[in-house]
């Protein structure tokens, strides 16, 4: 089945330790995006990649980065991860081509900063 | 100001009645209203959409949603709810503009489903 794969689904890291969350997508979408979510609430957009192209958000934290090395791989780097950063984090993608451009997310990577 | 306000932070009802999760959205155009679940530490799953193909639209696990224009809502509903369908629900919004599409996410509504 075509699918959005997070891997791992539980990290933990120490507080400045840089960590890497890994999203893969077999789905062929050209777009994919990276969400931040806190515990109840709704998820915030991070950025997007739109092809090769990378979208910022305003509000996203010069900690957090992002690589697309292909169609199918989006890493999600945080360089010095802080307690704030402690979170669920998705991944999803879209097809651009797709009129109502509906998203698939991945199961979500849940961050522990210790 | 282009917006999604779901009414509810949350819902509890018993198994077998039915649900209603209320979203109003406030958008200059034409919007794409899509409506996900999430259970615990899962990812959000697609219920359903709305594709202006027709106002009532159905999604999976028996959920409907009604597209109003007049109302600006796009509330979801189930006839009968079952303990499996406690969950978080996003009522979502796609905004496509001059500078592209943004989504917009409105806060959640939690159903919680009693024996």
């Amino acid at each position: 089945d075509a699918m959005v794969i997070q891997n791992p689904r539980y990290q933990v890291t120490q507080f400045g330790k840089p960590v890497t969350l890994s999203c893969s997508q077999t789905l062929n979408h050209n777009v994919m995006y990276w969400y931040q979510q806190k515990s109840s609430q709704a998820p915030k957009l991070l950025f997007h990649y739109y092809d090769k192209d990378f979208n910022n958000e305003a509000d996203t934290p010069d900690n957090f980065q992002s690589r697309r090395p292909n169609t199918s791989f989006c890493f999600l780097d945080i360089r010095s991860p802080g307690l704030g950063d402690a979170a669920m984090y998705l991944c999803a993608t879209s097809s651009s081509s797709s009129p109502y451009n509906e998203q698939f997310f991945g199961p979500g990577t849940r961050l522990t900063v210790l | 100001a282009q917006s999604v306000t779901q009414l509810d932070s949350h819902v509890s009802v018993s198994e077998g009645t039915p649900v209603l999760l209320r979203c109003n959205y406030s958008s200059s155009y034409s919007p794409s209203l899509f409506w996900y679940v999430q259970h615990p530490n899962k990812g959000l799953q697609l219920l359903l959409k709305y594709t202006s193909a027709a106002t009532l639209v159905k999604g999976i696990n028996g959920f409907e949603a009604e597209f109003k224009k007049s109302e600006t809502s796009f509330h979801l509903t189930k006839p009968s709810a079952h303990m499996s369908d406690a969950a978080e629900y996003f009522c979502v919004v796609l905004l496509r503009g001059t500078g592209g599409f943004k989504t917009i996410f409105g806060a959640g509504t939690r159903l919680f489903v009693k024996a």
